[in-house]
């Protein structure tokens, strides 16, 4: 089983719908992220936590919100999704203290119609 | 703002090729950098981190070396193979703590 595992692996969904990705993890690890990818673009941080009670914004928050259940789950919601919302999501781990290297899941793909 | 590039966006090489990949960052004052293949429809493995204070790191066919005075790091495979192809990309973290900032990623391709 993955240490990192991101549901659903793919969805389809509407315009202005609500949609929440989950992430689990197995590796123990305080810190975890949500990143999404765009081609050409390379990865951008959407949202952080370093632990239960700690929620950080990363450079593209906005229209998103995360939700930090226990150390091992971390999900991500767009509240009212739109097209260019469109992307490949990846959920990220690391711990603490650490190397600083960061142990991502398989990606949740995620299309707005 | 730390900004991280790599160059080429894609390259095409026969097998049996020693290759090199190269990223580069604007602000030299970094944690760690970190680099990563992505398989198509995949997530990210992480290959070989380098800290701050280290100039590279081996695993197998792969080296990445690291000079933070010149903002450049560059991943060496040797010998590489059909199933080296993938994307490849670089991240830095800024400092202890922070987010990774990423680049865009190399694109390999290994003819057989």
């Amino acid at each position: 089983d993955a240490d990192v595992t991101q549901t659903p692996r793919n969805r389809i969904t509407k315009t202005g719908k609500r949609i929440m990705l989950e992430c689990s993890q197995t590796k123990g690890h305080d810190r975890m992220y949500w990143y999404r990818q765009d081609p050409g673009l390379g990865l951008r941080l959407i949202y952080y936590s370093f632990d239960v009670k700690d929620i950080n914004k990363g450079e593209i928050s906005d229209g998103y919100s995360v939700s930090r259940q226990a150390q091992a789950k971390f999900s991500l919601s767009l509240e009212s999704a739109i097209p260019n919302q469109t992307a490949l999501y990846f959920c990220a781990t690391s711990g603490y203290p650490s190397t600083g290297e960061l142990f991502f899941g398989e990606g949740s793909r995620l299309t707005v119609l | 703002k730390q900004e991280v590039t790599q160059i080429p966006a894609a390259l095409s090489v026969p097998e049996g090729e020693n290759l090199v990949l190269n990223c580069s960052f604007t602000d030299s004052a970094i944690y760690n950098l970190q680099w990563f293949r992505q398989d198509p429809g995949k997530g990210l493995t992480s290959l070989l981190l380098i800290q701050s204070s280290q100039r590279e790191q081996t695993s197998g066919r792969l080296n990445a070396s690291l000079d933070k005075s010149s903002g450049r790091s560059t991943l060496y495979i040797a010998a590489s193979q059909p199933g080296d192809s993938a994307t490849y990309l670089c991240a830095v973290r800024p400092g202890y703590g922070n987010k990774l900032v990423f680049g865009a990623g190399t694109i390999l391709r290994v003819k057989s």
